[in-house]
């Protein structure tokens, strides 16, 4: 059964840094792109960030480029965001997710991680 | 950025109805499309990859259609369980976007 498991969100001042994790059982981690998508109190989802299976090629939506970045650690299964400069409107439920292999879709995800950007 | 207009926002049905949602992209996105299922308080779940492929062990009930800048989603016969908001997203070009979502409830 895949299990992805995000932790390390909650409660951070605006200008502060955070970093998520997810850990991933189940897969062959390093087969996989991986992604991060987040989602604000009440509101739709937004793809954040991607990295390739060897960690050596990312990407990111503009609202985060040049302050998060997103990496993986496939001797440990984990997938990471760091997080930089947040600001209030980061605020959202973080999800990672895996893209298929045999598609281009998020098909498996994990429950999320909330993070709170508040002073 | 690829813009996907979802409709409705949301809708109440019956048991048993047959339910439409639409998707438009604002570019031509051949039938790079796939459609989520959230229910309240869960993650996301893949219902349907590359606007017409049902992903392993969803309900046949649901279905998708569509390529270029139309889509459709269809839930044949709407069961309670289905209560959810359903999301469409395209993967033709980076960012990865959603539609705003369509909400379905159960009347």
């Amino acid at each position: 059964e895949v299990q992805l498991v995000e932790s390390g969100g909650g409660l951070v001042q605006p200008g502060r840094s955070l970093r998520l994790s997810c850990a991933a059982s189940g897969i062959t981690f390093s087969d996989y792109w991986m992604h991060w998508v987040r989602q604000a109190p009440g509101k739709g989802l937004v793809w954040v960030s991607r990295v390739n299976p060897d960690g050596s090629f990312t990407s990111y939506a503009d609202s985060v480029k040049g302050r998060f970045a997103i990496s993986r650690d496939n001797a440990e299964n984990t997938l990471y965001l760091q997080m930089n400069s947040l600001r209030v409107d980061d605020t959202a439920v973080y999800y990672c997710a895996t893209e298929g292999l045999g598609n281009d879709a998020f098909d498996n995800w994990g429950q999320g991680t909330m993070l709170t950007v508040s002073s | 950025d690829i813009e996907m207009t979802q409709s409705p926002s949301s809708l109440s049905a019956s048991v048993g109805d047959r339910v439409t949602i639409t998707c438009q992209a604002s570019l031509h996105i051949n039938n790079y499309l796939n459609w989520y299922q959230q229910k309240p308080g869960k993650a996301p779940k893949l219902l349907i990859y590359d606007a017409s492929n049902l992903e392993t062990g969803v309900p046949s009930r649901f279905g998708g259609s569509g390529s270029g800048t139309d889509f459709t989603f269809t839930i044949s016969s709407l069961q309670p369980e289905d209560l959810a908001t359903y999301y469409c997203q395209q993967y033709k070009d980076l960012p990865l976007t959603f539609g705003g979502g369509t909400k379905v409830e159960i009347k």
